[in-house]
């Protein structure tokens, strides 16, 4: 079974400061996506990660991928309170279309 | 907007009723999934569907059913519910299924299912 690990699952974040969260998963797959989501709200795509060595960059987040690893990461830069919400991240293994998503990081950002 | 909607936004049932959830893809969009998401499992993958054909389930249980219509929109049946069965529900589409395209999928806003 496909386990999708994702650390840490609390982050408070000064403004200013930058921080990385970490997603780690158990299969081989090419393929990691990161969402976001708001209280009570939807998920909404930030990024898609399709090859070893993919990095992808909008505003203050960058998501890059080692598929050999088997690690993703997601870098914020400067942190700022628009982006306190819950990150997750979610991995399509090869030959499988369903994703298996970690717990998520609920991020808050302290001024 | 991912342009994926879902109706009702919220449900509140007692235990052993029925209720359906339903979900319109996105335009042109071949392909739904349907995830549970509660406090205590977190996003669980419940099942997909391709252009009106069951393609793979995952932890969704015997009580629960869906299908997709020729239309493409979904619905998801849940039956005998159980104070478990309370969580958010979504549904979300993507354009193509296979190789090598990306599988990125756009969530629905969701349906909140209160079992009481």
């Amino acid at each position: 079974e496909l386990k999708v690990e994702q650390n840490p699952l609390f982050l408070s974040m000064q403004e200013g400061k930058n921080y990385t969260i970490y997603c780690n998963y158990s299969t081989t797959s090419d393929r990691l996506y990161w969402y976001r989501q708001d209280p009570g709200k939807s998920l909404e795509s930030l990024f898609v990660l399709l090859s070893n060595g993919a990095v992808k960059q909008e505003g203050r987040l960058m998501a890059s991928l080692d598929t050999k690893a088997r690690l993703s990461t997601l870098h914020i830069t400067a942190a700022v309170h628009d982006l306190s919400a819950t990150y997750f991240c979610a991995v399509e293994p090869s030959n499988d279309y369903k994703l298996s998503f970690g717990a998520g990081t609920t991020v808050t950002v302290r001024a | 907007d991912s342009g994926v909607t879902q109706t009702p936004k919220h449900l509140i049932t007692a235990t052993g009723q029925r209720v359906t959830l339903r979900c319109s893809p996105r335009s042109g969009d071949l392909s739904v999934y349907w995830y549970q998401q509660s406090l205590d499992q977190g996003l669980q993958f419940l099942i997909h569907y391709y252009n009106g054909e069951e393609r793979a389930k995952g932890n969704i249980l015997e009580r629960f059913s869906a299908q997709q219509f020729p239309d493409l929109h979904s619905e998801l049946n849940l039956s005998s519910l159980e104070l478990g069965d309370s969580a958010l529900y979504f549904c979300a589409s993507s354009r193509i299924t296979g190789t090598p395209y990306p599988n990125e999928q756009f969530f629905g806003p969701g349906t909140r299912l209160t079992v009481l």
